[in-house]
């Protein structure tokens, strides 16, 4: 099955500790989005990807990273400069790359990460 | 003034309604739009895109009004499973979507 798929579901962390989470998609798709969610907020884009070894800031980038080596992968890792980093992740893919017209995004599961 | 704003709601209807959202945009130059459904504690899903003409799918409809910046959305005859938060989304030329927070709509028997 085509879909994309986010590792863990669920994550703990101590304050302090970096954390990776996982992010594939057999999709075929160019552009990969990563966002943040808050109990009550919208989806805020942290990072996003339209080709391989490129990326772009999005609206909160501070205290994350990403790397793209590879098509089908997108990484997204929590620092601990990361200063609320307990949110729910999703990570998003599209055929289009970002700003084309009509780009819909398709989203993984998410990963519910909680720092203690 | 927000980039997308929508009533956060809930609204409460009971199945076999027909309900309306609206949601509103800021900028002018947006030039694609969105709903999707988003289930407590899911991932969103793309529902349908919203086009100039208008679009209907199943029970679904979706307008675009670019004059007064707002699109809409319309279930008719609501089913228990439509219970949801519905999000409104927009996109500006050369950048990513902008999230609405989303709308809760609770179907009850």
């Amino acid at each position: 099955d085509g879909g994309i798929t986010q590792s863990p579901k669920y994550l703990f962390r101590k304050e302090g500790q970096n954390v990776t989470l996982s992010c594939e998609q057999n999709l075929n798709h160019d552009a990969m989005y990563w966002y943040r969610q808050d109990p009550g907020q919208g989806l805020r884009l942290i990072y996003y990807s339209q080709i391989v070894n490129d990326f772009q800031k999005g609206d909160i980038a501070e205290g994350y990273s990403v790397s793209r080596e590879k098509k089908e992968s997108f990484p997204l890792t929590v620092t601990s400069a990361q200063k609320n980093p307990t949110a729910f992740y999703l990570c998003a893919s599209s055929i289009k790359g970002a700003g084309a017209l009509y780009n819909e995004q398709f989203f993984g599961p998410g990963t519910r990460l909680t720092v203690l | 003034r927000k980039e997308v704003e929508q009533d956060p709601g809930p609204f409460n209807v009971p199945e076999g309604a027909t309900v309306a959202f609206n949601c509103t945009y800021s900028n002018s130059a947006s030039q694609s739009f969105f709903w999707y459904r988003q289930d407590c504690r899911k991932e969103p899903k793309l529902l349908m895109s919203v086009y100039s003409s208008g679009n209907e799918d199943g029970r679904f409809t979706a307008q675009l009004n670019r004059a007064s910046q707002y699109i809409s959305l319309l279930i008719r005859d609501s089913k228990l499973s439509d219970s949801a938060t519905y999000l409104c989304v927009v996109t500006l030329p050369s950048y990513t979507l902008t999230f609405g927070k989303g709308t809760m709509l609770l179907v009850s028997p």
